[in-house]
Parts: structure tokens; sequence; C-alpha cells
């Protein structure tokens, strides 16, 4: 069965250094989302992705955040410098219509130290 | 962002009784609702979804309910199994955004 995935399943940084979350989404869908949780709280929309730019994006994702499909696969969030508040499991999305049931990977957590 | 709510944290019900998993929502463009279960370090999985044109839909042993007068949905789980206790997240979008707005989720344990 297809699905999404999401490397590395852990990323330990140093605050104020950048780091780039990899996905590579099911391969017909059209639409790719970020999400993130931090430990205890809920899920929390970033960004939404589609045709190569964003289409929505929350208060979260301010411009320490972007996003990027470099290839035909691969969809990236980079976190230019690192809080500790950004620490949280990171999850990718992927949909083949706008709106509809999303199809999530296993998440990378991130730590930042 | 308080738009999608699960006012529940926590529920536990037997073995073979039914679950019922409840969540509001306060923005009248959303138009599509979901929920997904969650496992500890998993992603979330897509479990049933509902239109608003439709005030249910069936799966199996999962029923959506919904209440566009009172902003309301609810999940039943009939039986409900062990393999059942997750974390399970209400989400809804609007009208052609491309985004989700998810509960706090509620802690299902089903108890043998």
């Amino acid at each position: 069965e297809p699905e999404v995935t999401q490397t590395p399943s852990h990323q330990v940084t140093q605050m104020g250094q950048e780091v780039i979350l990899r996905c590579v989404p099911i391969s017909n869908h059209l639409y790719f989302y970020w999400y993130r949780q931090i430990l205890g709280q809920k899920v929390e929309f970033l960004v939404s992705f589609y045709n190569n730019e964003i289409s929505e994006k929350s208060e979260i994702f301010d411009d320490q955040f972007s996003v990027e499909r470099p290839d035909g696969s691969n969809f990236t969030l980079k976190i230019r410098s690192t809080k500790l508040e950004d620490s949280a499991m990171y999850f990718c999305a992927s949909s083949q219509r706008s709106g509809t049931e999303a199809f999530f990977g296993q998440g990378t957590r991130l730590t930042v130290v | 962002d308080q738009q999608v709510k699960q006012n529940s944290p926590s529920l536990s019900v037997q073995e073979g009784r039914i679950s019922i998993l409840n969540c509001d929502y306060t923005n009248s463009m959303f138009d599509y609702f979901l929920w997904y279960k969650k496992y500890p370090a998993e992603g979330p999985t897509f479990l049933i979804s509902i239109s608003s044109i439709k005030d249910k839909n069936e799966d199996g042993r999962f029923t959506v309910f919904l209440n566009k007068s009172a902003k309301h949905l609810s999940l039943h789980i009939v039986p409900s199994q062990p393999g059942d206790s997750a974390v399970y997240f209400c989400a809804a979008s609007g009208a052609g955004n491309n985004d989700m707005r998810f509960g706090a989720g509620t802690r299902l344990t089903v108890k043998p």
C-alpha cells in the first residue's frame, strides 16, 4: 500500500542551527502538508503546498520556515534558525484532492537543544 | 485556534461496548469532517470522513454522525475492541481550503 515516508525519524540539533525535514509523499497525490505536534498538545497545521507553491499557511509558519519540492518526489520543510520551542513531532501528509483525507507519514521527532 | 474542539481528553470503555467520541466545531465554513486514529510514535491514520451534505457515514464498526445545526459530530465504534485503544482526532476542512484543523484528541482505552 502506498505510504508517505519521512526522514529522519529523529533529529537532534543545536539551537540556532538550520534543519531540513524530508518527506516523500504518495506518488499520485497533488496536495502536500506539514503539521506539527508539540508533546502532549494537539496536531497543528503549518502549511499546505500545491502546484509548486504555498496555498495556505498558519500563523506558526513564519519567516523561519520554508517548504520546497526540489524534484518530482521530495517535499521538504526547512527551519532556518531553530529555537527550543520548535521541538516537536513534524508530520508530512499528502492528499489527492483539496480538503479531503490526507495520509500522514510516521513523523520526524525534532529535538532542539 | 479553537475552531475544532474535543472536550473529553479521555474515554474508557469495556470491550464489546459502544465507544462514542464527540467533537464540536465553530467555523460554519467547514464542510468536510474526518476522524483520525493515532498510536504513540506514529502519524495519524485516516479512519472515516463525512461531507456536510450527509448526516451519517458508516464503515464497518465505525459510524460518524454530523449535526450541522449543532456544529457537532461524533464517532461511534461498536463493538469496541482492545486494538481500538489510541488517540482519536477529529479534523475539519472548509470550502476549498487546503488545511485541516484538528481537535486536541481523545484518548480511548478499551478494556478487555
